[in-house]
């Protein structure tokens, strides 16, 4: 039930976009995205609800694709503070499994100077 | 600002000892879960716990066990630790089931 991320690892430019996916087998109700810097805990970015609309922080926004069971994260203009590592965590449908979260592997993004 | 806590945050010990990683949070929230993770993998859910006396298990099976006497307190116990265990368990908590997880820092974890 882990969904799959990619990709796997990106490096970019200060100032350069980045697109993160997450993607699952199964029906969503909702998505988490995440940030993790090494040695830290994982921050809380966004949720993506079922039926609910893009939702934009900053720079760095997403959407939810419910016919494909699909989110993207969306980071523009990135800044060396984007560096870390990003986890989407999808809840399936409620009722099913009481509003758990199944993680990806993340994707790694690197922003140089 | 999330006020979850784990101690102790590094902890080397040999084959064979029990321990105890602690997890407290002082946010009232029902829900707390117990996560693994490897270095540059997914985070896996190995415990979690709706409430007070209430303890499910994760996907991952787990050695470990743990306990949910008090709202705010979900520590987790190895009776006899493993090379095998050695990991990063990250504590997290949330109001309710699917709503915003906090993470705690993590305890890394290293057995000999």
């Amino acid at each position: 039930q882990q969904p799959v991320q990619s990709p796997q690892a990106v490096i970019l430019r200060e100032g350069e976009d980045a697109v993160i996916n997450c993607s699952s087998s199964k029906a969503l109700y909702s998505v988490h995205w995440y940030r993790q810097k090494h040695g830290e805990a994982p921050v809380f970015l966004m949720i993506l609800l079922k039926g609910g609309e893009q939702k934009g922080h900053e720079k760095i926004s997403a959407s939810f694709n419910e016919k494909k069971q699909q989110s993207s994260l969306y980071l523009t203009a990135s800044q060396l503070s984007y560096s870390g590592t990003y986890f989407c965590g999808t809840e399936v449908e409620r009722g099913s499994t009481l509003g758990r979260l199944y993680f990806g592997r993340g994707t790694q993004l690197t922003v140089w100077p | 600002e999330a006020d979850i806590y784990q101690t102790p945050r590094y902890l080397v010990i040999g084959t064979g000892k029990k321990i105890t990683l602690e997890c407290s949070q002082t946010m009232g929230h029902d829900k707390m879960y117990w996560y693994q993770q490897d270095p540059g993998m997914e985070l896996h859910l190995i415990h979690y716990s709706y409430g007070v006396n209430s303890t499910e298990k994760g996907d991952l099976s787990s050695e470990s066990t743990v306990s949910r006497i008090r709202t705010e307190h979900f520590p987790l116990t190895l009776e006899s630790a493993r090379p095998s265990h050695t990991s990063q368990y990250l504590c997290a908590s949330s109001r309710h089931g699917g709503e915003t997880q906090y993470f705690g820092p993590g305890t890394r974890l290293l057995v000999l």
